[in-house]
């Protein structure tokens, strides 16, 4: 199946700085979400854009609907421990999404 | 509980064997979508229902996978002479009528010796 473009692979940040993560696709999409997944756990649901151009945001997580409706990014300011895990993103298009291939995220304190 | 619950969480089986994992997705979601995700990897889809009936199952990898929802609420996939290959999490997923937003369960880790 269709797996979407998602940069970086990984991301080895301090305790405190600001993350940015992006995903692109040859098909439009009219809805982005963005998951965290922990280890052994399911991916959790974080944001959810539905209009092009449309920044949303979640406490320190904003992301952002591409106006093409063909990208999506996810920044995370002032990072903290607990920001570890792997962000997917996923796009839908009628009743299928499609999932990025994740970004796994450090946080070094 | 409030969120989708997927037994068993893990399960190791032996090549040959026959395999059931089951999903109870939110109550009042319709659909119901079951993905595959491998070490590294994000899901794969591998079937959607709305309501009782499979409205795609485009992403089943052959016909030793099955799935069925018969009342519209709980689902079970079913594997058929498992394979070293079918070793993956199998996650769940639902979501309501109207919206665009999947909600996963915790999945249900497969191993196959």
């Amino acid at each position: 199946g269709q797996q979407l473009n998602q940069s970086p692979q990984s991301m080895f940040i301090q305790e405190g700085e600001d993350v940015s993560m992006n995903c692109t696709s040859s098909s439009i999409f009219n809805t982005w979400l963005w998951y965290k997944q922990d280890p052994g756990e399911g991916p959790v649901l974080l944001i959810a854009l539905y209009k092009a151009g449309e920044l949303t945001s979640n406490g320190r997580l904003t992301a952002q609907f591409g106006i093409t409706r063909k990208d999506s990014f996810l920044n995370i300011s002032a990072s903290i421990p607990s920001d570890v895990g792997i962000y997917f993103c996923a796009g839908r298009t009628g009743n299928q999404f499609y999932f990025g291939t994740g970004t796994s995220l450090t946080v070094i304190p | 509980g409030a969120g989708v619950s997927q037994t068993p969480s893990n399960k190791v089986t032996e090549k040959g064997k026959y395999v059931e994992l089951r999903c109870d997705p939110i109550s009042g979601h319709t659909a119901l979508y079951w993905y595959r995700q491998s070490l590294g990897q994000g899901p794969e889809f591998l079937i959607y229902f709305q309501g009782t009936g499979a409205a795609d199952d485009s992403g089943l990898p052959n016909d030793r996978f099955f799935a069925v929802r018969p009342e519209g609420s709980v689902s079970t996939l079913k594997i058929q002479r498992t394979e070293r290959g079918d070793s993956a999490v199998y996650l769940c997923a639902s979501r309501p009528a109207n919206t665009g937003e999947l909600f996963f369960g915790e999945g249900s880790r497969l191993t196959v010796l």
